[in-house]
């Protein structure tokens, strides 16, 4: 079983609707990573959480460290925000990133 | 403006050849990582670096190896002994301590 697991695989949307990208994981973390990849290959950072609560825009990230999980919520989905979405998590002690297989948001007009 | 820079974006290799993918970062970060994604995976670790002359092996090390004698750079070798070498190779860089990740925009390696 992977250490990060993420829901949905694939999610397609009309523009304008409410998103919500799921994480969840198995393990110790000291902190959590969100990352955008496009379709060209270019990965960007969105988010970096260890409590809480973090907003960007139409972007909110959340985490709930007890529950293991993380939320990504795209407000007033637009076609530009089509990409893969990725969850990584630094594992208590270490240095290292464990990655989620992603989330793939298409966002129709 | 500050980032990192991977080259070539596509790179073709022969059998039994080895290729080194280039990664340049001015973002004066101690950490880089190598990575590789291969269709439906997550991202796994090839090699890191935590300081200058000095390299730890991820979770895929065999068949690629890589240098750390500047700062600002990482190449990484993909030797003839990675017989499965066809996939997407990201950089990323870092300040130390758990501190998010700068991607480059990867290099896609195919074999002839």
């Amino acid at each position: 079983k992977n250490e990060v697991e993420q829901s949905p695989q694939n999610l397609t949307a009309q523009e304008g609707e409410f998103i919500t990208i799921n994480c969840s994981y198995s393990v110790g973390i000291s902190a959590l990573h969100w990352l955008q990849q496009h379709p060209g290959g270019g990965i960007v950072s969105l988010f970096m959480l260890s409590s809480g609560k973090k907003k960007h825009g139409r972007l909110i990230a959340t985490i709930n460290i007890q529950e293991k999980h993380s939320s990504l919520h795209i407000t007033a989905s637009h076609p530009r925000d089509s990409a893969v979405y990725i969850c990584a998590v630094y594992k208590g002690g270490s240095e290292k990133l464990v990655f989620g297989k992603g989330t793939k948001l298409t966002v129709n007009p | 403006d500050g980032g990192i820079t991977q080259s070539p974006k596509y790179l073709f290799r022969k059998e039994g050849q080895n290729v080194t993918l280039s990664c340049e970062q001015n973002l004066n970060h101690d950490a880089m990582y190598w990575y590789r994604q291969d269709p439906g995976q997550g991202l796994r670790l090839i090699y890191y670096s935590q300081i200058v002359n000095d390299f730890q092996k991820g979770d895929i090390a065999e068949g690629y190896s890589v240098s750390r004698e500047k700062k600002e750079s990482f190449p990484l070798t993909v030797t003839s002994a990675q017989k499965n070498p066809t996939a997407f190779y990201l950089c990323a860089s870092s300040i130390l301590g758990n501190q998010p990740q700068h991607f480059g925009d990867g290099t896609r390696l195919s074999i002839l």
